[in-house]
């Protein structure tokens, strides 16, 4: 079983709609969750840290349910510039990633 | 430099040959890793350090993966006997903090590695 599970997708969504990925994780005292995108061909970049307590980021909100050892990205009012591979990194362990296209 | 530079940024073996791909961190950067991303795959853990100090190797495939980074800085992976299944690209990242899972990755374009 790898360390970080997410569901590949793909994803095609229309603009402005809201889609939501998890995560899922194995070891129970993992400390640090992110989640990167990645665009094709092109390296990872942050796009948010994960806290206990969940945060957002203007239409992004990211949560962790450590009970049940998962995280989760939401994207609100999806634009096409939202299209991209989400992926998300527990304890610095990527994974597979969740491919999202966001269609006009 | 301003960020991660790796190189070279493609390389074509021959099934056999050793290749060595080098990551130039962000200056300053403590934490340095290593990444295997297969195509449609995501980054697969291969290695850390921290400063020079190889702390885990866990995700290195086999002993045909030699990683080092021996003053703290620039960091080179060597690959022994490159088979087929090595063809990836190589991701390397730093990262300023030395806490074993804080803070952000900065990564660089990769090294992506075709093996014939």
């Amino acid at each position: 079983r790898k360390e970080v599970e997410q569901d590949p997708g793909p994803f095609n969504v229309p603009e402005g709609a809201t889609v939501a990925f998890n995560c899922t994780y194995s070891n129970s005292a993992s400390q640090s969750f992110f989640w990167y995108r990645q665009d094709c061909r092109k390296e990872p970049k942050l796009l948010m840290s994960v806290y206990s307590s969940g945060n957002e980021d203007g239409r992004f909100t990211a949560q962790l349910n450590r009970a049940s050892q998962y995280i989760s990205l939401l994207i609100r009012d999806s634009k096409l510039s939202d299209s991209a591979t989400y992926l998300c990194v527990v304890d610095m362990r990527f994974g597979a990633g969740t491919r999202l296209t966001v269609k006009p | 430099g301003a960020g991660v530079s790796q190189s070279p940024r493609y390389k074509v073996a021959k099934r056999g040959q050793d290749v060595a791909l080098r990551c130039d961190p962000i200056s300053g950067h403590v934490s340095l890793f290593w990444y295997q991303q297969a195509l449609g795959q995501g980054p697969e853990f291969l290695t850390y350090f921290q400063n020079e100090a190889q702390l885990d190797k866990s995700g290195l495939p086999s002993d045909r993966f030699f990683a080092e980074r021996p003053e703290g800085s620039v960091s080179t992976l060597k690959i022994q006997r490159t088979q087929q299944e090595d063809s990836a690209v190589y991701l390397c990242a730093s990262r300023k903090t030395s806490g074993t899972y804080t803070g952000e990755l900065f990564f660089g374009e990769g090294s992506r590695l075709t093996v014939l």
